[in-house]
């Protein structure tokens, strides 16, 4: 059975620090790998897709992959109160559409 | 961008009756479409892929026959929760693929609360 997991936090960090999100995944078949972050109540918005070992940079995001290790990360720069979210994984397996995502990790940026 | 629209955004029902749930790709074309569940507190739990001009597949603990999924254009797929019970009280969630631009990255809807009274 294909897991993902995160910690669950909360995880809380300063206005303008660098926010560190993990992940881990099973299915050394998957072969996409997305972050999402959820408001409350809301729906999930896609923040970053990386598909390649190494970093991948968009803005204040940075998504990193290491298929060795079946690990990937995210880190948010100068993080900023509006960043206060739940961000989830999520891992697409190889010939596999759907999604697996793990139960998040919910940020705190204080003020 | 690639949006999705869910209707209705939140439906209160009750026990026994049906509920239908529509999800629209406004911008593109999507041959594949995702059904999701959420719980409180949860995360979201894959319950089928809506394939266009074909059957559903589900995934495995999803009954086919109390959800009904109906894929009937490139542009709208339908989930249709049939005699619904309180325990079926959940965040419904769509989300779709670009699969003919070759994307990997799944849009998702604004989602459906669906409450069972």
């Amino acid at each position: 059975q294909k897991e993902v997991e995160q910690n669950s936090g909360p995880l809380s960090v300063p206005e303008g620090a660098i926010a560190s999100l993990n992940c881990t995944y099973s299915d050394r078949g998957s072969q996409s790998f997305f972050w999402y972050r959820q408001y409350s109540g809301k729906s999930p918005e896609l923040i970053m897709s990386i598909y390649s070992n190494g970093d991948k940079e968009d803005g204040r995001f940075t998504a990193q992959l290491n298929k060795a290790s079946q690990y990937v990360s995210l880190l948010i720069r100068d993080s900023q109160p509006s960043d206060s979210a739940t961000y989830l994984c999520a891992v697409r397996g190889g010939g596999a559409d759907g999604l697996t995502f793990g139960k998040g990790t919910h940020l705190i940026i204080q003020p | 961008g690639a949006v999705v629209s869910q209707h209705p955004s939140w439906v209160i029902c009750k026990s026994g009756t049906s509920v239908k749930i529509e999800c629209r790709s406004l911008d593109f074309q999507a041959t594949t479409m995702f059904w999701y569940r959420q719980f409180p507190k949860q995360s979201l739990m894959l319950m089928a892929t809506s394939n266009e001009g074909s059957k559903a597949t589900y995934e495995q603990g999803v009954e086919k026959d109390k959800f009904l999924i109906n894929h009937a254009s490139l542009t709208l797929s339908t989930l249709t929760v049939t005699s619904a019970h309180p325990e079926d009280s959940s965040f419904y969630i769509c989300s779709a693929r670009d699969a003919i631009a070759g994307e990997s990255e799944q849009y998702f809807g604004p989602g459906t609360r669906l409450t069972v009274t």
